[in-house]
């Protein structure tokens, strides 16, 4: 059964670049999760979907930061314009929330450098 | 921000050692759980508690949720090269009301194992 696919793996690119970063759940997960890594600030969660509505986007950094999940099987993370502080791994991951518990399970991750 | 101290930060072992690491918070959680992220990838879960006082395996690790529910451990026995990597502890509030199931990431041990 595949797990989250992220794409790409890496980007570079120039700083005022646009960058979009893609994410495709695991088949009947209603929850979709974007997490940034780094080594200063840990894992910081970004936004969370539920049945592909954004419920918490508290964590999106600001407004060049933003989100979709057109469907339940596809989601986006844009950064416009971006900046050499976004450098960093950009992490999707979806669970199934419908219990008490529910598992965040994660993808590769995307290695975004900005230059 | 982050609300969990996990210690040590990182740690240098020989392999056969037994490897012990910890998470603590200021807060209640409702459940514990325990990842490993391999370099280039994402965090995968090694173990997940559910109740106050719970004792898990899983081979080689074993897992303790306190029974203030503020804090867990992760025990790996025997280590062995391929445990080198960062292991998060997250904590997480039951689903419900306000609450959606959010993790919070306590900041990683990095093990490294010599042979």
């Amino acid at each position: 059964d595949a797990g989250v696919i992220q794409s790409p793996r890496h980007e570079v690119t120039e700083m005022g670049q646009e960058v979009t970063l893609r994410c495709k759940p695991i088949s009947g997960h209603n929850s979709l999760f974007w997490y940034r890594q780094t080594m200063m600030r840990g894992l910081e969660l970004l936004i969370y979907f539920n049945n592909n509505v954004p419920i918490d986007d508290s964590g999106m950094p600001e407004d060049r930061f933003s989100a979709k999940m057109p469907n339940a099987s596809f989601s986006t993370l844009k950064i416009q314009p971006s900046e050499p502080r976004d450098s960093a791994v950009y992490f999707c991951a979806s669970s199934l929330k419908g219990g008490l518990v529910d598992i965040q399970y994660f993808g590769a991750g995307t290695r975004l450098s900005v230059l | 921000g982050q609300q969990l101290n996990q210690s040590p930060q990182s740690m240098f072992i020989q392999e056969g050692e037994d490897v012990s690491m910890n998470c603590t918070s200021s807060s209640i959680f409702n459940t514990w759980l325990w990842y490993k992220q391999d370099p280039g990838e994402g965090p995968v879960l090694l173990i997940a508690l559910y109740k106050a006082g719970e004792l898990t395996s899983n081979g080689r690790l074993t897992a303790q949720f306190g029974i203030t529910r503020k804090d867990s451990f992760l025990n790996i026995s025997a280590s062995i090269p391929s445990d080198v990597g960062i292991y998060f502890c997250a904590g997480q509030r039951r689903a419900g009301g306000t609450s959606y199931g959010k993790l919070t990431f306590g900041q990683g041990t990095i093990l490294t194992v010599h042979p």
